[in-house]
């Protein structure tokens, strides 16, 4: 059964700091790894989507990357801002569909 | 471009009385369709997921069920709420490689 870690499960920073946020999972059969960003009360909204047999991928400011032997990934984000203040949620897709982990709850203080 | 809604927005509701949250998708045809819900400190849980009319696979037992009588509609429902079905419950379909999230029904049960 797979199973999705996320540390910390909460962060709080500076503003402008560079930071990490990392995403474990147990079973690395997967076919993709997608990271989602929740406001409070609001749905997903979905940040980047990384597929198997990809490495990284980058939109702006965020990087994810993806060591599947390892059954890692990571999304970077540089130059934080307020404006990122969220949940960051990661989420495996396999032979079951997307399996989240909790989340990290991320704060930008100005 | 797609488009996928929710509603209502919140509800609040006596546990034993009956629940219809309903989920509509735009601009596709013949989506997979997710209801996920999210409880306090135990992430997102995959409740059903419909890849076609009438068309239900269930991922855990529970006191809810779900019904898809049209392309794009998705309903959950309840002949008699618990306490226990309190949550965030979110509306999901899949695009080609990822998944997109509703804005999500905020339930609680009294």
């Amino acid at each position: 059964k797979q199973e999705v870690t996320q540390i910390p499960a909460a962060l709080s920073v500076p503003e402008g700091e560079n930071l990490v946020l990392n995403c474990s999972f147990t079973d690395s059969a997967i076919y993709n790894l997608q990271w989602f960003r929740q406001d409070p009360g609001k749905g997903l909204t979905s940040l980047l989507l990384i597929q198997s047999s990809q490495r990284e991928q980058t939109s702006g400011r965020l990087n994810a990357s993806l060591d599947k032997s390892s059954g890692r990934s990571t999304l970077y984000i540089a130059a934080s801002q307020p404006g990122d203040s969220a949940t960051y949620l990661c989420a495996v897709e396999g032979n079951t569909p997307l399996v989240f982990g909790k989340g990290t709850r991320l704060s930008v203080i100005a | 471009s797609q488009t996928i809604h929710q509603w209502p927005a919140t509800l609040v509701q006596p546990v034993g009385s009956p629940l219809s949250l309903e989920c509509t998708v735009e601009g596709t045809s013949n989506p997979n369709l997710y209801w996920y819900r999210q409880a306090a400190g135990r992430g997102l849980q995959l409740l059903f997921y419909s890849v076609g009319i009438g068309q239900i696979s269930s991922e855990v037992p529970q006191n809810l069920s779900a019904s898809r009588p049209q392309d794009r509609q998705f309903i959950l429902s309840s002949k008699k709420l618990l306490l226990s079905d309190s949550g965030f419950y979110l509306c999901a379909w899949r695009s080609p490689g990822q998944k997109n999230f509703g804005p999500g029904t905020r339930l609680t049960v009294l």
